[in-house]
């Protein structure tokens, strides 16, 4: 089962930043998070992951709270072909290491 | 670079035929994922690769499903017999040697239909 929760669709406005939640209130201290998102009838892709500390590139930015027990992925001024499911994963580092993907956030971008 | 390659994109067949999946990972890349994803849901985790080797398979249901790496590039999932319940969309992905983090470079996915 998927160690993470995610609200099941948001909305945001073309420009605006978007804001997604993410708890995990049972991560362990050398597990992840990672952010993937997957857009209508491609593979998922990968967007940033986190330990601690707050991370940003150039596609968004991280915040991570200090427990640890939650995070948000931020896409500063979404765009329509940011619509997409996101999915918000823990996972301990290393490509040996499964990536457990729930159902995700389904992000609409509207106009 | 060239991303992960999938063929075919689309298939349709009738229960209890056979089909086969193609895939293939990103340059030097030796791990190799196949995943299942049903419609509404997150992909799930069938089979992984490190060069050759099947190092997780505990996902793959081994009475139909079957895969293979030969020579640690290629890899191809078996179906024989297909059922309905087998209609989803099978993706490949790839990583590289030595990855400190967990980024897997996903293809576009095989569409299958089970008549």
């Amino acid at each position: 089962d998927a160690k993470t929760t995610q609200p099941p669709s948001m909305d945001c406005a073309e420009g605006r930043a978007a804001n997604l939640p993410c708890n995990h209130s049972t991560i362990s201290g050398n597990e992840y998070v990672y952010w993937y998102r997957q857009i209508h009838s491609q593979g998922p892709q990968y967007i940033i992951h986190g330990l601690k500390n707050n991370e940003t590139n150039e596609m968004a930015s991280l915040i991570i709270t200090e427990d640890r027990k939650s995070s948000t992925l931020i896409l500063p001024h979404a765009t329509l072909r940011d619509t997409a499911v996101y999915y918000c994963i823990v996972s301990i580092g290393g490509a040996t290491n499964k990536l457990i993907f729930g159902t995700g956030t389904l992000l609409a971008v509207q106009p | 670079e060239a991303g992960v390659v999938q063929s075919p994109r689309y298939k349709i067949i009738e229960k209890k035929q056979p089909v086969a999946f193609w895939c293939n990972p990103i340059s030097g890349h030796n791990t190799l994922y196949w995943y299942l994803q049903n419609l509404g849901q997150g992909p799930e985790l069938l089979i992984r690769y490190e060069n050759e080797e099947a190092v997780d398979d505990s996902q793959l249901p081994k009475d139909r499903f079957s895969a293979e790496r030969l020579k640690g590039v290629d890899s191809t999932l078996k179906i024989q017999p297909a059922e309905l319940g087998d209609s989803a969309v099978y993706l490949c992905a790839s990583s590289p040697e030595g990855s400190s983090y967990n980024e897997q470079f996903f293809g576009p996915g095989t569409r299958l239909t089970v008549l």
